[in-house]
């Protein structure tokens, strides 16, 4: 079963908009990630936020963590085409060592 | 530094045939994951070795799937026999297993079982 759940399921976006993508999930957790995975191709990280942490930034991305609402967002701002993937939340409930649990992801694409 | 690698790529059998996938994690990574991807959908992790021992196998379908990592490097996933439903793909990932790190994943196996 899928702990996480992403909403919006597929976003659509000109070059140059910011893209907002959440996460919600249902157990308590040590980390929460987010991965992007381009078609045909595995997963790359992009960013893990522990459950002390409230916000984090890492280039053009800017995650947040509410644990009381049980729900993240992932913000890309200034997009680009080469943006265009899927972008998956991917929860740590295993006490930190890395058992993860990912969603169904969002479909981003960005449009010239 | 090489990546995480998988072989095949890509991979097509009749129904009943066995099937075995290959993974070799980073080097220096000792934790191992194999996790099935249905289209549309996330990841879902079938086994979770560290070193050479599964710690994590509660979601691998033991009556047709099978998966080795003997010298605690490279791993072998196994299905024997395939079925329809086995069509996705095959994501192979390592970490350094120590508290909050990220994974690693390889290209992944595309299975179509006709």
């Amino acid at each position: 079963s899928q702990q996480g759940e992403e909403d919006p399921q597929a976003l659509s976006i000109q070059e140059g908009e910011n893209a907002t993508m959440n996460c919600s999930y249902k157990t308590s957790i040590n980390n929460l990630q987010w991965y992007r995975q381009n078609s045909g191709r595995g997963l790359v990280h992009l960013i893990l936020i522990r459950s002390n942490e409230r916000e984090k930034h890492s280039g053009r991305l800017r995650v947040t963590l509410d644990t009381s609402k049980k729900s993240s967002s992932l913000l890309i701002t200034a997009s680009r085409a080469a943006d265009t993937a899927s972008y998956f939340c991917a929860t740590d409930t295993s006490g930190g060592y890395n058992k993860l649990i990912f969603g169904a992801g969002t479909r981003l694409a960005v449009h010239p | 530094e090489a990546g995480v690698v998988q072989s095949p790529r890509y991979k097509i059998i009749e129904k009943k045939q066995p099937v075995a996938f290959w993974c070799n994690p980073i080097s220096g990574h000792n934790t191992l994951y194999w996790y099935l991807q249905n289209l549309g959908q996330g990841p879902e992790l079938l086994i979770r070795y560290e070193n050479e021992e599964a710690v994590d196998d509660s979601q691998l379908p033991k009556d047709r799937f099978s998966a080795e990592r003997l010298k605690g490097v490279d791993s072998t996933l196994k299905i024997q026999p395939a079925e329809l439903g086995d069509s996705a793909v095959y994501l192979c990932a390592s970490s350094l297993g120590r508290r909050d790190n990220e994974q690693f994943f390889g290209p992944g196996t595309r299975l179509t079982v006709l």
